[in-house]
């Protein structure tokens, strides 16, 4: 039962573009998202988060959009650099869980120059 | 401000022996959740301590257990060691679970072996 889903487990994208990462959850309890960016032998680090009463957020080049009814986020990172080259974890919470996250599987995003 | 600090980084064991893993997280956060990653399975929540009590747990078997300290340190142990334990375990830490802002900060997670 995976209540978190990210169905591209990679994506290749241009320097310069646009990246987009999707997510999809099951779990209507789900009130809190947030996106992790991962390096190997690392542990995943902080990106965005959005509130579910909120329907997007931004942070510098990083966005994230919420659409309740279709129980569905996304990433959108413009303008795409070399750097972003990582595993990103989109994850979900619902505030009585405390520490709780529940992770998608990953998407493993390649940002070529 | 010193991260979320993992120890061993990676250990390698066989099977039958047991594990301690160690976490100190950040200073002030008193909560300390556990994450086992690995490649099938991905990033699955093992459990949650805050203030020396166990909170909340995940669907691991009863080989996994663990404790948080009055520092708010914490130690996972797990018991018996079978070969499918080979994973990447992480810590992470908040400074208050439930907050409606569960922002973890993540260790470096420590590499487990099971030969």
């Amino acid at each position: 039962d995976q209540q978190v889903k990210q169905n591209s487990p990679s994506l290749s994208v241009q320097e310069g573009r646009i990246s987009i990462l999707n997510c999809d959850y099951t779990n209507s309890m789900f009130d809190y998202f947030l996106w992790y960016k991962k390096y190997p032998a690392e542990g995943p680090t902080f990106l965005i988060s959005i509130s579910s009463i909120k329907d997007k957020n931004e942070d510098g080049r990083f966005t994230v959009f919420l659409n309740k009814s279709a129980k569905h986020l996304s990433l959108h990172i413009v303008p795409s650099q070399p750097g972003d080259s990582a595993v990103y974890f989109c994850a979900a919470s619902d505030y009585n869980q405390g520490g709780k996250l529940i992770f998608g599987q990953g998407t493993e995003l390649s940002v070529k120059p | 401000k010193a991260g979320v600090t993992q120890t061993p980084r990676y250990l390698i064991k066989t099977r039958g022996q047991q594990v301690t893993l160690s976490c100190s997280p950040i200073s002030g956060h008193r909560s300390v959740s556990w994450y086992q990653q690995t490649p099938g399975q991905g990033l699955q929540f093992l459990f949650e301590y805050f203030s020396e009590t166990q909170r909340n747990k995940g669907n691991f078997p009863g080989r996994f257990s663990g404790r948080q300290f009055s520092n708010s340190r914490s130690e996972m142990n797990v018991s018996t060691l079978e070969l499918g334990d080979s994973a990447l375990y992480l810590c992470a830490s908040s400074f208050s679970p439930g907050s409606g802002a569960n922002v973890l900060t993540f260790g470096a997670g420590s590499r487990l072996t099971v030969l």
